[in-house]
This record gives C-alpha cells, structure tokens and sequence, in this order.
C-alpha cells in the first residue's frame, strides 16, 4: 500500500543553519505530496505541497520539490531560526481530491540559539 | 473563523468506560477526518467521512464508531476504553486536498 517515509529524528541545528529533512513515499499513481508542520500543544498546519512531478511547494523560506523519478519530497530551508522548532511531517495524498493523507511518522526539528 | 474546534482537550477515562470525543468545522467542508497520533509515530486515520451520513473506516477502526448526521459534526466514539487508545486525537476537515486540523484532545485511559 501507499506509504511516506521520513529521516529519523530530532534534527538539531544551530540558528542559521542549512535544514534538509528527507522524505520518500510509495504510491500508485500520481499523488499529491505535503509538508504539514506541528508547534508544540498545536494541531498540524499545511507548510506547503505539490501537486505534480517537478512542481516545487515553498513557504515561509521553506521549499520542497516533487522529484518522480526519485519519489522524493525532501524539505529544506536555507537559514533555521528557532521559531522553526517543530515536528514536521511529510504526507501524500492518494485518491483525488479527497484529502484523505497518509502521513510519515515526523521529524522533530530543535533550533538552538 | 473558529476553523476545526475539538473538545475536550484533555481526558483520563478508566478502563471499560465509554466516552464521545467532539469536533465541529464552520467551513462547510464535506470531507472530515479522526486520526491519532502516537509518540514518536505518524498520524493514522481511525476514520472519515465524505458527507453527512457517510463514513468509512480507515485504517485503524478497531474500538471506534463515529456518525455524521450534519456538515459541521463528527462525533468520535470509545465504547470500551482502554489502555492501548492512550494517544492524541486530532479531527480533521479538508477542501481540495488540504486539511484543516483541530488542535487535538490528549486521552489516557488507566
């Protein structure tokens, strides 16, 4: 079945630095592919997606590209700050429209001043 | 715009006990969702809905009913509680692919 499969965490960075956090998934078909991101005590919110091959999600710094060839989506921000300390989860969306997701199992990402 | 609103958000149940765990969305969206969170795990769908009077399992329904008689409720039910339902339960609205969540209710059954 249709699954998504994130590096181990906590990742732990000093403020600045260079973030990746991979993430691959399996699936039939043409999924779309999420970023979801959780501040501690909150429920999850949409970090950005992509909807087709080579299309790339961005937001607040952050940005993702929807590789086929590799099926990957690993997220990455080009300078942390410790407002970024979270648990981020990658997701794919198998069946149209739906939203039904099937999540990996998160990243916890520390940013040390 | 209150979004997706779960309540409670804390709860001790003793085994065998039964409870209803509460969410409303003010979005009008048809599909909704109940999924838990376990430590150090992904989320996993417990159940959905793709409209009122609609519902499917997921993929891990095993102890849970649920209904939706309107739009904006769905209700999740523990019959039996116990200690293996320890976990976060967070419910979940979506439109075009993106999903809204609440902000979850934190259960332990002793």
């Amino acid at each position: 079945g249709d699954s998504v499969t994130q590096m181990e965490g906590p990742v732990t960075l000093s403020e600045e630095a260079f973030l990746t956090i991979n993430c691959t998934y399996t699936a039939t078909g043409y999924p779309s592919l999420f970023w979801y991101v959780q501040y501690p005590g909150e429920g999850l919110q949409l970090l950005l997606k992509a909807t087709k091959a080579d299309d790339k999600g961005s937001n607040k710094g952050f940005e993702a590209t929807y590789r086929k060839e590799t099926t990957s989506f690993h997220l990455e921000k080009g300078s942390v700050q410790v407002s970024d300390s979270a648990v981020y989860f990658c997701a794919l969306s198998a069946e149209g429209n739906t939203g039904k997701l099937i999540f990996g199992q998160g990243t916890t990402l520390q940013v040390k001043p | 715009n209150a979004g997706v609103t779960q309540t409670p958000k804390f709860r001790i149940l003793k085994i065998g006990q039964s409870m209803t765990l509460q969410c409303t969305q003010d979005m009008n969206h048809n599909y909704m969702y109940w999924y838990r969170q376990d430590p150090g795990m992904g989320l996993k769908l417990i159940y959905y809905s793709v409209g009122a009077g609609i519902t499917d399992k997921g993929e891990v329904p095993n102890g849970y009913n649920v209904s939706r008689s309107t739009t904006e409720d769905f209700p999740l039910r523990l019959e039996l509680a116990a200690p293996s339902q320890t976990s976060v339960y967070f419910c979940a609205s979506s439109l075009m692919s993106r999903a809204f969540f609440g902000q979850g209710t934190r259960l332990t059954v002793v």
